[in-house]
């Protein structure tokens, strides 16, 4: 099994749908983190947390919302979804100073 | 704040060698590098910390000037597995990185 869990894989979505992503690790961190990425561009922070009961937003939060349900387990949710949130999006894990772990990624089309 | 990375995009013959430079206006508590196959995950090269500790794998190297909050990676006798996109990921106190734009690394045989 893999390390960072990320389903779905793929998702085709309608505007206006709510939508939820999933991530899972078995790596026992407890930082985990929410990423986008747009085609041929960086990584973008949408929300990360540090434990079950904190809960920071990053650079482009707008939009998204998340949930820790438990230290193995964040989901990254899209209330009302609008097409220019199709994108990559990224799970990650780590510790402090360690190196990051990430998931293998939801494609996300709104259309 | 985003660091800079230099070049953009480079393109290589197969052994030949890469120097990537990652650059920063503040202060560093670390420098993380990565690489990204197209659509893939961002895979871990190298951390280099504040004080000169050096945590890595593969045949890849990196330095660290405190001075100068600079890293640079250096990819010696480049092979085709090493095209992809690599990304410095910088931290400034220890909660989380701030991501390069990536540099594009295409190897030709």
């Amino acid at each position: 099994d893999a390390d960072v869990t990320q389903t779905p894989r793929n998702r085709i979505t309608k505007t206006g749908k709510r939508i939820m992503l999933e991530c899972s690790q078995t790596k026992g961190h407890d930082r985990m983190y929410w990423y986008r990425q747009d085609p041929g561009l960086g990584l973008q922070l949408i929300y990360y947390s540090f434990d079950v009961k904190d809960i920071n937003k990053g650079e482009i939060s707008d939009g998204y919302s998340v949930s820790r349900q438990a230290q193995a387990k964040f989901s990254l949710s899209l209330e009302s979804a609008i097409p220019n949130q199709t994108a990559l999006y990224f799970c990650a894990t780590s510790e402090a100073g360690t190196a990051y772990t990430f998931g293998s990624g939801t494609r996300l089309t709104v259309v | 704040q985003q660091p800079v990375q230099s070049p953009q995009a480079v393109i290589l013959r197969e052994g030949e060698d890469a120097v990537i430079n990652c650059s920063s206006s503040k202060a560093l508590y670390s420098v993380h590098w990565y690489r990204q196959k197209h659509g893939e995950a961002p895979v871990f090269l190298m951390i280099l910390l504040k004080g000169g500790e050096q945590k890595g794998h593969e045949k890849i190297s990196a330095s660290f000037n405190e001075k100068k909050q600079q890293s640079s990676l250096y990819l010696t006798a480049s092979q085709l597995s090493y095209s992809g996109t690599y990304f410095c990921g910088t931290e400034y106190s220890n909660y989380q990185l701030i991501w390069g734009a990536g540099t594009k690394l295409i190897i030709k045989p």
